[in-house]
């Protein structure tokens, strides 16, 4: 079945250590997202992707980095500059002209 | 620039109880408008949609009409069940971006 996967879905690690959320989407979207919920803040962007080897910054980019090097995977390194990086995160994808998200199930970071 | 206005929750309905979820916008040109649902745990699916004023988005009884005048696009349903019980959001897609209200939470007694 297409869809888009994230793993894993329950993370922890410890203060000061980065990791590494990974998305993978075999809908053959161009458009690849990322967002951080908080509770009651909805949803908000960290970054997104219209083609590999390209990506820009959403409205809250500090302490995160992405990459695209496939089209099918957009992976989210949470750093150690991330003020407060436990939360939610969800990954989307859309088709290049759609204008339909199609959302992962989300990872729950938990960093203690 | 875009943004996204819902009521706050929660709201706690009976059983066939008529549902009403407010949302209002603020987008430069003209937005495509959504309603999300989410799930305890889970991501978010898309409810319904509109792209244009005075289109009707409507599914699993949810409706919702894009009111260009008065840049809103309510989520209504005429009876609620236990099963509607979850988390409603507005968004709007403005360019490339998607952006999305703080979400209202639903819980449906029997």
């Amino acid at each position: 079945d297409g869809g888009i996967t994230q793993s894993p879905k329950y993370l922890f690690r410890k203060e000061g250590q980065n990791v590494t959320l990974s998305c993978e989407q075999n809908l053959n979207h161009d458009a690849m997202y990322w967002y951080r919920q908080d509770p009651g803040q909805g949803l908000r962007l960290i970054y997104y992707s219209q083609i590999v080897n390209d990506f820009q910054k959403g409205d809250i980019a500090e302490g995160y980095s992405v990459s695209r090097e496939k089209k099918e995977s957009f992976p989210l390194t949470v750093t150690s500059a991330q003020k407060n990086p436990t939360a939610f995160y969800l990954c989307a994808s859309r088709v290049s002209g759609g204008n339909e998200q199609f959302f992962g199930p989300g990872t729950r970071l938990t960093v203690l | 620039g875009n943004s996204v206005t819902q009521m706050e929750g929660p709201v706690t309905l009976s059983e066939e109880a008529f549902l009403t979820i407010n949302c209002t916008y603020t987008a430069t040109g003209y937005p495509s408008l959504f309603w999300y649902v989410q799930y305890p745990g889970e991501g978010l699916q898309l409810l319904l949609k509109a792209t244009k004023a005075d289109d009707k988005g409507s599914n699993k009884g949810f409706e919702a009409t894009y009111r260009k005048e008065t840049t809103s696009f309510h989520l209504e349903k005429g009876s609620v069940q236990v099963s509607d019980s979850a988390v409603y959001f507005c968004a709007l897609m403005s360019g490339n971006q998607f952006y999305f209200g703080t979400g209202t939470s639903l819980t449906v007694i029997p």
